[in-house]
């Protein structure tokens, strides 16, 4: 367990309300990432972080909004969700953002836009 | 042309078998490449880094990578049910890149 937890777990919202969801972790790591999972797609990501209040943009970030106000919470808003949000949500860290550190992702979070 | 291409499977081999799942990807500055197992509902899971041409073994998995052919490979020997999942295959240069998965299933 790479000390990272995600929440919420599930959510279920209608299209045009705000959601927020957060991902923590013990391992006081500079780098965290948002991604979203859907069939035939594989992991897309949206948003990551190499410190507090340092973010920048990944392939899909339209439609979301990141901050990092301490080095252990990463939150993901999605101003006004879209039925085309609804998916699986990974948080992951890493020590650094080269291509030589490894990833570990927390549980996810499924999130259902109606 | 996706950066980091999978067969999406599924793949199926009797148990016992050995299990070959490959990935080729497109940017020649990647440097290292990764293996995740994902299992159904679950998040993926780290079970093999690679960095260098050649082989690296760890247990019952062996990561095989081929820079000029721009393709990397995972075996499973002696393979389990348990090792039914889908497996990520990632790489990179300054970000990794996901390919979609392949599935694989282990038959008794």
């Amino acid at each position: 367990d790479a000390g990272i937890t995600q929440s919420p777990r599930h959510k279920v919202t209608e299209t045009g309300t705000p959601v927020t969801l957060r991902c923590h972790q013990t391992e006081n790591h500079r780098y965290m990432y948002w991604y979203r999972q859907d069939p035939g797609h594989g992991l897309r990501l949206i948003h990551y972080s190499y410190g507090v209040k340092d973010t920048d943009k990944g392939e899909v970030s339209d439609g979301y909004s990141v901050s990092r106000s301490k080095t252990e919470d990463f939150l993901l808003t999605l101003e006004s969700a879209t039925s085309s949000q609804t998916s699986v949500y990974f948080c992951a860290i890493s020590e650094g953002t080269s291509s030589y550190n490894e990833q570990f992702f927390g549980p996810g979070t499924r999130l259902t836009v109606l | 042309q996706k950066e980091v291409e999978q067969n999406s499977g599924p793949l199926s081999v009797p148990e016992g078998a050995i299990a070959s799942l490959n990935c080729t990807y497109s940017d020649r500055v990647s440097q290292s490449f990764f293996w995740y197992r994902q299992y159904s509902g679950k998040s993926p899971e780290l079970i093999m880094s690679i960095y260098s041409n050649g082989d690296k073994e760890d247990g019952r998995f062996t990561a095989q990578l081929n820079k000029a052919s721009q393709y990397v490979s995972l075996l499973i020997r002696d393979s389990q049910p348990s090792d039914s999942a889908t497996y990520l295959c990632s790489g990179g240069g300054n970000k990794l890149t996901f390919g979609t998965g392949t599935q694989l299933k282990v038959e008794l």
